[in-house]
């Protein structure tokens, strides 16, 4: 059904690590998201793009950085990782339903920071 | 965006009926409610959508009075494998805003 990817799906790395996380979508959605989620804890909003060269920031600060290039692409970046940053982020893709429009999620990446 | 509030956490027993409510005083006329479920580490799964009335799929039911200031998702017969995260939303509509934002949502407790 939903043909969105997340890469990588699991990522440890040390501290300071420029690190980037793909996301990527065959469905030729225009609004895709970025959410970050503790375990058991709730989802929070970090970017959004309407479409190419579009990216605003959400609900919740975050130190990332978003690119929209190509519709199909919306990147994630951390310049320099710290422990604060180890969470799971996830991509998400808006598509028309219906009456209204619904989200479809990849499957996630989780990062941890040592 | 309209506010959802929703009850923290749920317990149920398998092969129970279970209803969860969502209050939304201040939904817009032309806003939606979309109910989303997530299991631990995975993204949310879009359940089920409605306008007003009824609305029932092969998931769920979703049952929206006249008023529309409240929706109620059932779940039918539940099982171990419905324990995860319900996610009331309200708003999406085609003309509406793109900031899709989440609530704590309502945790539901299946016990054998």
């Amino acid at each position: 059904e939903a043909d969105i990817y997340q890469t990588p799906r699991y990522l440890v790395i040390g501290t300071g690590k420029k690190i980037t996380l793909e996301c990527s979508q065959t469905m030729g959605h225009d609004k895709m998201y970025w959410y970050q989620q503790d375990p058991g804890m709730e989802l929070h909003l970090i970017h959004y793009s309407y479409g190419v060269n579009s990216t605003e920031k959400g609900d919740l600060s975050s130190e990332s950085t978003v690119s929209r290039i190509r519709t199909e692409h919306f990147p994630l970046t951390l310049e320099s990782a710290r422990p604060s940053h180890t969470s799971q982020y996830l991509c998400a893709t808006r598509r028309a339903f219906s009456g209204a429009n619904v989200l479809t999620f990849g499957a996630g990446s989780r990062l941890t920071v040592l | 965006l309209a506010k959802t509030t929703q009850p923290i956490s749920m317990d149920s027993y398998e092969g129970q009926e279970v209803n969860i409510t969502c209050s939304h005083n201040n939904i817009a006329t032309n806003d939606y409610i979309t109910w989303y479920q997530q299991f631990p580490s995975q993204g949310p799964r879009f359940i089920i959508q409605g306008y007003k009335t009824k609305v029932t799929n092969e998931v769920a039911s979703l049952f929206i009075p006249a008023d529309r200031k409240s929706s109620t998702l059932s779940l039918p017969r539940v099982s171990l494998s419905d324990t995860a995260v319900y996610y009331c939303l309200v708003g999406e509509g085609n003309t509406g805003g793109f900031k899709t934002i989440f609530g704590a949502g309502t945790r539901l407790f299946v016990k054998a």
